[in-house]
């Protein structure tokens, strides 16, 4: 079955940029749309944003200024770029598959393990 | 957009059955029958357990049901057992064609 696994720095200085790679096996990232979801320790789920197959894309309003996630198909990988962080984007980033229902972007799954960032 | 709202905690007994709600707006759960709920253990990642607003995963336990009412959706957990014991979340599409996450509930077997 299909298996995410997020990648990248677990430490990012304030002012700096957020980059963080999600690799999908089991499976092909086309046709699928795809998220990446964060939650600070102790806190809740924030959706931050989705890439289609295609390219398009859409984000959190509170996090749009700051947010790029891009695609690779030759690489069965999508990407989150974050700019400019801040101690407040400190979290468990999650990567996901998002299933459609009725043409509209609906749940997620499955989910990869999550990845700590650390801004300090 | 604002984080759709969920009671902090909810408590029951084994065998007994316990529901959360997860109230929005109708530019979310009130406009779209897109409703989903997961369940997280500690350190673990989110599961799904209802999608659509009644639709079960295979391989997702049927003492788990989902229902909707206006702007509230409600996620029925019946005959409670220890394993049960988790946060949970719902989610659901917006008229910006984003998503939103609820405010998280944790559920307690006492």
């Amino acid at each position: 079955q299909v298996q995410l696994q997020e990648s990248g720095p677990g430490l990012v200085k304030p002012s700096e940029t957020l980059s963080l790679t999600c690799t999908v096996s089991g499976g092909s990232i086309s046709s699928y749309y795809w998220s990446w979801i964060r939650q600070p320790p102790g806190k809740g789920l924030e959706w931050i944003g989705f890439i289609s197959y295609s390219g398009s894309t859409n984000y959190n309003p509170s996090l749009k200024s700051r947010v790029t996630i891009s695609v690779d198909t030759s690489k069965n990988q999508f990407s989150l770029k974050l700019t400019s962080v801040i101690a407040a984007d400190t979290a468990v980033y999650y990567c996901a598959r998002h299933h459609r229902s009725n043409w509209n972007p609906s749940y997620f799954d499955p989910w990869g393990q999550g990845t700590l960032v650390t801004v300090s | 957009q604002s984080a759709l709202t969920q009671p902090a905690s909810v408590s029951g007994s084994p065998g007994q059955s316990i529901t959360i709600s997860c109230t929005g707006t109708s530019s979310d759960v009130g406009n779209y029958n897109l409703v989903s709920w997961y369940q997280q253990h500690p350190g673990k990642a989110p599961k799904l357990i209802i999608y659509d607003v009644t639709k079960w995963p295979s391989g997702v336990s049927n003492r788990f049901s989902g229902s909707k009412s206006g702007n509230t959706a409600s996620l029925t957990i019946s005959g409670l057992q220890a394993e049960d014991e988790a946060d949970y979340y719902c989610s659901s599409y917006t008229t910006s064609s984003t998503s939103v996450f609820g405010t998280g509930t944790h559920v307690t077997v006492v």
